[in-house]
């Protein structure tokens, strides 16, 4: 088994352009997530799902726009990028979400310039 | 909403010396997990506390979750260069989501 699966592991954007991370898993999770870390701000949730089809917004979902067509994908995009948004993103999942272990993938290093 | 304090955000010892990090929820939780993160890596789940009063060992690392589930403490005895990393609690309290503390950071000098 993979696990989670981040795509890419870096990225650089211009202010204004938009682009896709990438975050699949294996092990059949229904409950997938998307988590921003920055310096002394520990793991802020954006976006999450708890079953195909079905998303809602976390602590931080200004300026991110998640799908979740398949249980083993869900993409986080970001519409027109900015450099506060400059961050590692960590996707994580788990079976349902409430009282088993996360999964995370190894991020994606985003820098907005 | 529900927060979760930890404490300390950085921690130095030297190497053989103990350390604790310390997780406070604003409210009640129903579980409780510890996440290790190594620099430049990523999260990995270390255990999970769901009983009021729990303790759980895992080699030289002790967790406990207090009394009235607000509460809880990874305690690690004569630490290690490989202890080194950042390590989170996850809260679950009326929502099944977990709030992540804001983590403590663990500097280990040889």
């Amino acid at each position: 088994n993979a696990g989670v699966t981040q795509t890419p592991k870096f990225q650089v954007l211009k202010t204004g352009q938009s682009m896709t991370l990438q975050c699949a898993q294996d092990m059949n999770h229904e409950y997938m997530s998307w988590y921003r870390q920055d310096p002394g701000m520990g793991l802020r949730l954006i976006h999450y799902s708890v079953g195909a089809g079905i998303t809602d917004q976390g602590e931080v979902p200004n300026g991110y726009n998640v799908s979740r067509s398949t249980t083993e994908d869900f993409p986080l995009r970001l519409l027109s990028a900015a450099p506060s948004q400059t961050s590692v993103y960590f996707c994580a999942s788990s079976y349902t979400g409430g009282g088993e272990s996360y999964t995370f993938g190894s991020g994606t290093r985003l820098t907005v310039v | 909403g529900q927060q979760v304090m930890q404490i300390p955000q950085y921690q130095h010892v030297q190497e053989g010396e103990d350390f604790t990090t310390y997780c406070n929820s604003s409210t009640t939780l129903s579980n409780i997990q510890w996440y290790k993160q190594r620099p430049g890596g990523h999260p990995v789940f270390l255990i999970q506390l769901v009983k009021s009063g729990e303790v759980k060992k895992q080699k030289r690392l002790t967790f406990q979750f207090g009394e009235a589930k607000k509460n809880s403490s990874l305690h690690i005895t004569a630490t290690q260069t490989t202890d080194v990393g950042t390590y989170f609690c996850a809260g679950s309290g009326g929502s099944y989501i977990p709030t992540f503390g804001r983590g403590t950071s663990l500097i280990v000098h040889p």
